[in-house]
């Protein structure tokens, strides 16, 4: 009865290497994101899709693709893997926009997935 | 740069104290904020928003403030707990742009039995 999941939960790898987060949501939810969180906590908004259609592309390096093939899910391509790739990435799903038709609407999120490149 | 900033990284309190986490934001148009809790190992929960046409809100045992004029507020945490243990962080979403949350930088609650 996971809201948002994500797989893996831990990722080691090394450098040059290219890998896959993917993340699922089932609560029916229209936007999903993906944030990158820091060693220092420092929770940055990566990207954003509402209905399948990317709104939000932060100044994030062409290296990371996200990719929805349905209103569901979210995954998180990274090629060519470097050391500063290291943080824990979370998927967060919201009904709407995050403010929409004078509501705001939370966000859920997932539980992280640690990426460790060395 | 970041538009919300918080004011300590970290609080300690003891267990049945009130608790108050300061945040400071820089954007005018910064529509509505929001305060989430992150407990160890876990994402981020939503815990209270407030919208910049007010100045209080109150939740379940949470009050947040909302001071436009110093560009400030805070998230009251009464009678606080051990399970209130983590890492606070307000986010504010900017009228006119996409209202995605900018999270400001988190300040670790820590609650002394």
């Amino acid at each position: 009865d996971t809201a948002v999941s994500q797989t893996p939960k831990y990722l080691v790898t090394q450098m040059g290497n290219d890998k896959s987060i993917k993340c699922e949501q089932n609560l029916g939810h229209d936007t999903m994101y993906w944030y990158k969180q820091d060693s220092k906590k420092f929770l940055k908004i990566m990207f954003s899709y509402n209905n399948k259609e990317l709104i939000i592309n932060e100044t994030v390096p062409n290296r990371f693709s996200p990719k929805s093939p349905d209103k569901a899910h979210l995954n998180l391509h990274i090629n060519s893997l470097e050391l500063g790739d290291s943080a824990v990435y979370f998927c967060a799903s919201s009904q709407d926009l995050p403010v929409f038709a004078g509501k705001v609407y939370e966000q859920y999120f997932g539980p992280g997935t640690r990426l460790t490149v060395t | 740069g970041e538009s919300v900033g918080l004011h300590l990284p970290t609080l300690s309190v003891q267990e049945g104290d009130n608790s108050i986490i300061n945040c400071a934001y820089s954007n005018s148009a910064s529509d509505y904020f929001i305060w989430y809790k992150q407990e160890s190992g876990k994402g981020p929960q939503f815990i209270i928003d407030i919208r910049s046409n007010m100045d209080k809100r109150q939740g379940q045992r949470v009050t947040v403030l909302l001071n436009k004029t110093v560009k400030h507020l805070s998230l009251q945490i009464a009678a606080t707990q051990p399970g209130d243990s983590a890492v606070y962080f307000c986010a504010d979403g900017v009228r006119g742009g996409s209202y995605i949350p900018t999270f400001g930088r988190g300040t670790s609650l820590i609650v002394h039995p």
